[in-house]
């Protein structure tokens, strides 16, 4: 079965404490990206990579690391997580250079940070 | 730069009820458009996407339809289900050289009473 898979799908932890969540694709997709979704703003990019060791910024990159060392792997980083990164956050993926092509989902890391 | 602007909620409805929910898009180019729907505790899934203008994209009775001289794409459904109630993302599919990212509208809450 296609799919994303994130893990944790919750996470409470205390600032400061590094943290790492995971992202896996069987899809062979390109393209991955990270975004965090909290209410009022949508979903916005942290980081996309658009294949193996080729990673960008997105919209709010400040505070998150990624790595791209395998293609179907994509792994958030928090170094010294902070409240204010306490949010809802989904891992996608699609194949890139195709422009109607689908993007697909994680089911989702809630993450707090006290 | 692409951006896209959707419909502010909360929408509540009762069952058989007309759906609209408003989408319109700023890109420079001719972009993919997409709605996506994330059901409670769930990731974001693709509902239906129109890849050219005059498009129409249509899954489970929602329809949306790509007007280029209004740039919009607005989502409706001719009688809605107590199932339907989830959040509902517009996304615009860029065509520039990150080839595979989306940009996302805040979202609508819809919510659909028996």
């Amino acid at each position: 079965e296609a799919q994303v898979t994130q893990n944790p799908r919750y996470l409470i932890t205390v600032t400061g404490k590094k943290l790492t969540v995971t992202c896996s694709q069987n899809m062979n997709h390109e393209y991955m990206s990270w975004y965090r979704q909290d209410p009022g703003l949508g979903l916005r990019q942290i980081y996309y990579s658009m294949n193996v060791e080729v990673t960008d910024k997105g919209d709010v990159p400040e505070g998150y690391k990624v790595s791209r060392k395998e293609k179907r792997n994509f792994p958030l980083i928090l170094e010294s997580p902070s409240p204010n990164q306490t949010s809802l956050y989904f891992c996608a993926s699609s194949f890139r250079g195709r422009m109607n092509t689908e993007a697909f989902f994680g089911q989702g890391t809630r993450l707090t940070v006290v | 730069g692409d951006s896209v602007t959707q419909m502010e909620g909360p929408v509540t409805l009762s069952e058989e009820a007309f759906l609209t929910i408003n989408c319109t898009y700023t890109a420079t180019g001719y972009p993919s458009l997409f709605w996506y729907v994330q059901y409670p505790g769930e990731g974001l899934q693709l509902l239906l996407k129109a890849t050219k203008a005059d498009d129409k994209g249509s899954n489970k009775g929602f329809e949306a339809t790509y007007r280029k001289e209004t740039t919009s794409f607005h989502l409706e459904k001719g009688s809605v289900q107590v199932s339907d109630s989830a959040v509902y993302f517009c996304a615009l599919g860029d065509r520039g050289s990150t080839l595979g990212r989306l940009y996302f509208g805040r979202g609508t809450q819809l919510t659909v009473w028996p």
